[in-house]
């Protein structure tokens, strides 16, 4: 299993940008990373994936160095509305894989006025 | 469109008894999951399913079986309940990207199970 290490938790203002960094060193070749935050009495949401370099969209960056062991999910401009948890998903999604699927615990963010 | 619908979303077993949880989804995903998520320890893959008729396990999958009769029905059975078995219940959905890995997956609200 490609096992992912996240920080339990982190605090934040509005307004600052936070990022958030996920260890896997196990990463397979075919492996992805995918990131999704979860609020409090419902499913989690997907955010963001990528497989190398960098990946944004209109929430989230996605940075991943060249070797792949990391990842760091970077959210601008956090708002009250962003406290939750976010988890960092790595595995291949084909289906003959996805029993290596690993979420890991996840980290608490709270955002502060 | 109401996306991955889970049933129940909340019930109370008492040691030893039966029960099945069910997951629907309607986007016509090929693969769907079941993972459960304790306090503190994420959430955990029991079993998976990559289509009609096919299950497969998952990192946690004793204690547990899963049927998938329909594509898009999942259903997730605890044949004797025991106290460890209490936890939230989340069913997934994805589209298989006809070999393309990047596909996110949708997840339902919950079933929040309580074993006593």
């Amino acid at each position: 299993l490609a096992k992912t290490t996240q920080p339990i938790s982190m605090d934040s203002y509005e307004g600052q940008e936070v990022n958030i960094t996920c260890s896997h060193n196990n990463i397979a070749t075919n492996d992805y990373i995918t990131w999704y935050q979860q609020f409090p009495s419902q499913g989690p949401r997907f955010i963001i994936q990528g497989y190398k370099t960098k990946v944004t969209n209109e929430v989230a960056s996605l940075f991943i160095p060249a070797d792949r062991k990391s990842s760091t999910l970077s959210l601008p401009r956090v708002s009250l509305s962003d406290t939750a948890v976010y988890y960092c998903l790595v595995g291949d999604l084909r289906g003959s894989t996805l029993g290596r699927l690993y979420f890991g615990r996840g980290t608490q963010l709270t955002v502060w006025p | 469109n109401a996306g991955v619908t889970q049933t129940p979303k909340f019930r109370v077993l008492k040691t030893g008894q039966s029960m099945t949880l069910l997951c629907a989804q309607d986007m016509n995903h090929e693969y769907m999951y079941w993972y459960r998520q304790d306090p503190g320890m994420g959430l955990r893959l029991i079993h998976y399913s990559v289509g009609e008729g096919t299950t497969a396990k998952g990192e946690v999958p004793d204690g547990y079986n899963v049927s998938r009769l329909k594509k898009q029905n999942f259903l997730l059975g605890l044949e004797s309940a025991a106290p460890s078995q209490t936890s939230v219940y989340f069913c997934a959905s994805s589209y298989s990207g006809q070999g393309i890995s990047n596909q996110p997956q949708h997840f339902g609200d919950g079933t929040r199970l309580s074993i006593l």
